[in-house]
This record gives structure tokens, C-alpha cells and sequence, in this order.
């Protein structure tokens, strides 16, 4: 079985640009989170998503963070001002249901610099 | 007060011994537990999951649930130099539907 997948693994970027990163889920899993892991703490979640439905945005920066999952499928997530203190590794995770108590699985990651 | 509270270390102990990592939650209602390690640079992995109180056993793996005092802990049995990461705890709180992670324990094995 394929691991959920990411991309890019790493990027730089001044602040005050723009930046997406993409995420696909193992397949057939409905359930997908972003999260953001800042060095030194552990992941918080941003937002998740239900087939293509958001669950839980209730900690996504919005003013400068949006998520999309069209196909309920893949997704990508965007900072639209980056600030320096965006610099994290955000991660996506996936799981088959809704249903957390199974625990779920992360992919690599994407390390962001903002500089 | 923090919904997932770890010790952050950093924690040594010689290859052989016995690691134990201690995590404590807020929400009583808290259903699910686990225990992910996490390498330097790359992504959490799950090595545990524990759901009711007492004792789970997995390999060199121990964890350990206490519910009455919101405590669930990790014991690593003949810790080996590969053990040496950071080991996050991660529960669901009763009305949550997603994962809280604490701030993990960086646990190193001194050869």
C-alpha cells in the first residue's frame, strides 16, 4: 500500500510570498488532516477534511491559510502572506474514516522556511 | 493547562536499560491513546495505541493507561541506540474528532 504522499519536501520563501504544498492520501482513505509541527512541539492540527468536506477549520489561520480537497482526493494546502513565524514542517495525514481512535499516518512532510 | 503534557527531556539512558516516557491529559473524556516516534527530520510514526487501563505489551514496547489519573506512559524494555528519537503522545479528547499531540519527550540511547 502507498504511504501518503507529499510535495515539495523542503522550500524557502521570503516573507510576505506566496506558497502551496500538495498532499495525496492513501487511497480510499476519506479522512485527511493538515497539520503543522513548529521545531520543538508537537503537530497541531490545522484543518480536516471528510471526503471532500471540511470537518474542523476552527484553528486555520484564514486570514492568510486556505485548504482545498475538490475531488475528495488529493488536496493542497496555501499561505497567502507568508510570515516568519509560518516556518514549520506541515504535515498530512490520512485514515480510512472519520473515526480517530485508530490512530492515522503521516506523510514525509514539507519543510517550510520563511525568511 | 495543556490538553497533552510530556516531559520534554532530553532523556538518556544507557542501551539495555529500561526508557519510560510519561505523558498526562486534561479531558477526562478522552477515549484513545498513543504513542508516535518521530526521527529527526522525518514524520511521526505510530508504535502504540492503548484504549483501556492497564497494560499493553508490543515487542521491547510497554504502555501502560491509567485513566482515573489521566496518565498513559511508554516504557522501551533493552533500549537500543535506534530507540533514540522523540516519542509524542497523542490522544483523542471525548468531543474531539482528530488527534492532540503533546510536545514530545527526545529520548537518547548512549551506546
Amino acid at each position: 500500500e502507498a504511504g501518503v504522499a507529499q510535495s515539495p519536501r523542503y522550500k524557502i520563501i521570503e516573507k510576505r510570498q506566496s506558497v502551496a504544498f500538495w498532499c495525496n492520501p492513501i487511497s480510499g482513505h476519506a479522512t485527511l488532516y493538515w497539520y503543522q509541527q513548529i521545531l520543538g512541539q508537537g503537530p497541531k492540527l490545522l484543518i480536516q477534511f471528510q471526503n471532500n468536506g471540511v470537518v474542523d477549520d476552527s484553528q486555520l489561520p484564514k486570514d492568510r491559510f486556505s485548504a482545498e480537497r475538490l475531488k475528495g482526493v488529493d488536496s493542497t494546502l496555501k499561505i497567502q502572506p507568508a510570515k516568519l513565524e509560518d516556518s514549520a514542517v506541515y504535515l498530512c495525514a490520512s485514515s480510512p474514516t472519520g473515526n480517530p481512535n485508530y490512530g492515522y499516518t503521516f506523510g514525509s512532510g514539507t519543510r517550510l522556511t520563511v525568511v | 493547562q495543556k490538553e497533552v503534557e510530556q516531559n520534554s527531556g532530553p532523556l538518556s539512558v544507557p542501551e539495555g536499560a529500561i526508557a519510560s516516557l510519561n505523558c498526562t491529559y486534561s479531558d477526562r473524556g478522552s477515549q484513545s491513546f498513543f504513542w508516535y516516534r518521530q526521527y529527526s527530520g522525518k514524520s511521526p510514526e505510530l508504535i502504540m495505541s492503548i484504549y483501556s487501563n492497564g497494560d499493553k505489551e508490543d515487542g521491547r514496547f510497554t504502555a501502560q493507561l491509567n485513566k482515573a489519573s489521566q496518565y498513559v506512559s511508554l516504557l522501551i524494555r533493552d533500549s537500543q541506540p535506534s530507540d533514540s528519537a522523540t516519542y509524542l503522545c497523542a490522544v483523542t479528547p471525548g468531543s474531539a474528532r482528530q488527534l492532540t499531540f503533546g510536545s514530545g519527550t527526545q529520548l537518547t540511547v548512549l551506546p
